[in-house]
């Protein structure tokens, strides 16, 4: 079935360090892929996403490419800040508009 | 404007107790979706809602569990004779799903924590 995995955490860096989070999927058909973030105390926000191959998702300084040839859409920035520490999930979704299918979530904790 | 709603945010039930958990949708999103959400994981999808129509059930883990929406806004999930393993958080998303890529977004409420003694 259709399903997405990412990479384990907690995730640790220092501020201003470059972040890669890793994220596979399998799907059939042609899925639109998603990063959500969940702040502390907050509820699942939209961060980026792509619909088609090779395009890139990018918001606030977080990028992801669709890279259809490797099933893959690891989220990177190039400088994290303190602000950033959250838990990341990627996602899918196989028909437009329809459920998400949820990796299991990456914890991120930036130090200052 | 007012974003997804839950109510109530925590809720405590005793094994064998029945719960409903409420959801206020965006007001004029079409599509309602409701996931659980287990500690430490990702959220998984229970069920779906376009206006008064559920038209996917498929997660919902046992015949315990039920959803409604009857006027095609508020959405009830109702768990009958609560299990420890029920215990999760639940999710409540809504889509304006009427056409065009960026109506499909879903935007999530806080969540209801579910804990089962």
């Amino acid at each position: 079935g259709d399903s997405v995995t990412q990479m384990e955490g907690p995730v640790t860096l220092s501020e201003e360090a470059f972040l890669t989070i890793n994220c596979t999927y399998t799907a059939t058909g042609y899925p639109s892929l998603f990063w959500y973030v969940q702040y502390p105390g907050e509820g699942l926000q939209l961060l980026l996403k792509a619909t088609k191959a090779d395009d890139k998702g990018s918001n606030k300084g977080f990028e992801a490419t669709y890279r259809k040839e490797t099933t893959s859409f690891h989220l990177e920035k190039g400088s994290v800040q303190v602000s950033d520490s959250a838990v990341y999930f990627c996602a899918l979704s196989v028909l437009q508009g329809g459920k998400l299918i949820f990796g299991q979530g990456t914890e991120l904790s930036v130090k200052p | 404007g007012a974003g997804v709603s839950q109510s109530p945010r925590y809720k405590v039930a005793k094994r064998g107790q029945d719960v409903a958990l409420r959801c206020d949708p965006i007001s004029g999103h079409v599509s309602l979706f409701w996931y659980q959400q287990a500690l430490g994981q990702g959220p998984e999808f229970l069920t779906y809602f376009q206006n008064e129509a559920q038209l996917d059930k498929s997660g919902l883990p046992s015949d315990r569990f039920f959803a409604e929406r009857p006027e095609g806004s508020v959405s009830t999930l109702k768990i009958q004779r609560t299990q420890q393993e029920d215990s999760a958080v639940y999710l409540c998303a809504s889509s304006l799903g009427t056409g065009g890529l960026s109506t499909y977004e879903q935007y999530f409420g806080p969540g209801t924590r579910l804990t089962v003694t």
